[in-house]
């Protein structure tokens, strides 16, 4: 069954420091987007993405984040200059995107565990 | 923004225990979603709901619509200890379908 595949699983950067965090989306779907998941807290909204552009995206988006589909295949998520409180869980997601709005579901990637030291 | 409260926010049951769990919403969702996370992974989808009232099941799992389309209860029957997780209700909005999620409820079962 296709999945979504993130790399890496974990990743551990010094504050200030860039990172990008990668993601195989399911390979015929039309939408993808970033999720962030704070250590016990719910899961938060950061950005969607549809034809080569941002769709929509959170108040937590700000500047320090840029996404990029660099090819066919991948999508990235690059944070310029990483704080401690960017210390999450960052998950990508995948949606077919040919059916009505609100029909189809968004498929997640196992997460990266970013820690910022 | 849309918020969705979940309860309970934990759970701590014996197996074979049937479980309830509800999400309420501020606004109206046109679609309920209800995901299931492990430790260490991604939230899984278990249940879809895409009409108000609506009743589906899934195995052991149950979940409903509620008619308002401001609510919606998940269900666990015969509960297992390979349940043990974090539940979360979701609903998508917005251009991009972006997803909200509620807080969460963690279920333990004790075998």
């Amino acid at each position: 069954e296709p999945e979504v595949t993130q790399t890496p699983s974990h990743q551990v950067t010094q504050m200030g420091q860039e990172v990008i965090l990668r993601c195989v989306p399911i390979s015929n779907h039309l939408y993808f987007y970033w999720y962030r998941q704070i250590l016990g807290q719910k899961v938060e909204f950061l950005v969607s993405f549809y034809n080569n552009e941002i769709s929509e995206k959170s108040e937590i988006f700000d500047d320090q984040f840029s996404v990029e589909r660099p090819d066919g295949s991948n999508f990235t998520l690059k944070i310029r200059s990483t704080k401690l409180e960017d210390s999450a869980m960052y998950f990508c997601a995948s949606r077919w995107g040919r059916a009505p709005p609100g029909t189809d579901t968004q498929y997640f990637g196992p997460g990266t565990r970013l820690t910022v030291l | 923004g849309q918020q969705l409260n979940q309860s309970p926010q934990s759970m701590f049951i014996q197996e074979g225990e049937d479980v309830s769990m509800n999400c309420t919403s501020s606004s109206i969702f046109n679609t309920w979603l209800w995901y299931k996370q492990e430790p260490g992974e991604g939230p899984v989808l278990l249940i879809a709901l895409y009409k108000a009232g609506e009743l589906t099941s899934n195995g052991r799992l149950t979940a409903q619509f509620g008619i308002t389309r401001k609510d919606s209860f998940l269900n666990i029957s015969a509960s297992i200890p390979s349940d043990v997780g974090i539940y979360f209700c979701a609903g998508p909005g917005g251009a991009g379908n972006m997803l909200t999620f509620g807080g969460g409820t963690r279920l333990m079962v004790k075998p």
